[in-house]
């Protein structure tokens, strides 16, 4: 059984720039959520995504967008990249679609630095 | 109130004792409850879950669950100093697919 993938493992971008992280979920799982932690902190919700729409969103502007493929991996995009954007960023997949059951296993996150 | 709350800690336990890890939830947040561990700079792991009121087990480890005084827990037993890490509470807010994190509470078990 594969696990949760993200790439890159680490990106440094300059504020303004347009960054897009990768996830493949695991294996026999086809709802990935996207989640941003930074230092210090738990990990806030971005949105979540099943059967290729977003189904639920957090507190995070238009900027912040997303796309579930298919073969139910998933990108997160974010525009106008701002010093605050700087985290770790989490992927979580899961299966069951939008049970509120569901059991999230997370990637090992892409470390982003805004400069 | 925040949605969910820990203690940010640190936690310092000896090894072999048991520690434990508390967390409360606002009316906001119902039904499923998740306990992940996270090493530094690493991601999170899930523990466990607990959807029902009670306890539930899993080797080392006891997730408890009372939805009348909005609070879950995470005992751990016979605490290895492997077991030193962040530990953070989830809960899935009503109505919605968003889950909320905590904070996290750090624990350092003393060798």
């Amino acid at each position: 059984e594969t696990g949760v993938t993200q790439s890159p493992t680490h990106l440094i971008k300059t504020r303004g720039q347009q960054v897009t992280l990768r996830c493949s979920s695991q294996s026999g799982h086809n709802t990935v959520s996207w989640y941003q932690q930074a230092l210090g902190q738990g990990p806030q919700f971005i949105f979540q995504y099943y059967r290729e729409e977003e189904n639920g969103r957090g507190n995070f502007p238009p900027r912040f967008s997303g796309l579930q493929f298919p073969n139910y991996s998933s990108e997160l995009n974010v525009n106008a990249l701002e010093l605050d954007d700087s985290a770790l960023y989490l992927c979580a997949s899961s299966s069951g679609g939008t049970s509120v059951l569901n059991e999230q296993f997370f990637g090992p996150g892409t470390r982003l630095t805004v400069l | 109130q925040k949605e969910v709350e820990q203690n940010s800690g640190p936690l310092s336990v000896p090894e072999g004792a048991i520690a434990s890890l508390n967390c409360t939830y606002s009316d906001r947040v119902s039904q499923s409850f998740f306990w992940y561990r996270q090493y530094s700079g690493k991601s999170p792991e899930l523990i466990m879950s607990i959807y029902s009121n009670g306890d539930k087990e899993d080797g080392r480890f006891t997730a408890q669950l009372n939805k009348a005084s909005q609070y879950v827990s995470l005992l751990i037993r016979d605490s290895q100093p492997s077991d030193s890490a962040t530990y953070l509470c989830a809960g899935h807010t009503s109505g919605t697919y968003k889950y909320i994190f905590g904070t996290g509470t750090r624990l350092k078990v003393l060798a």
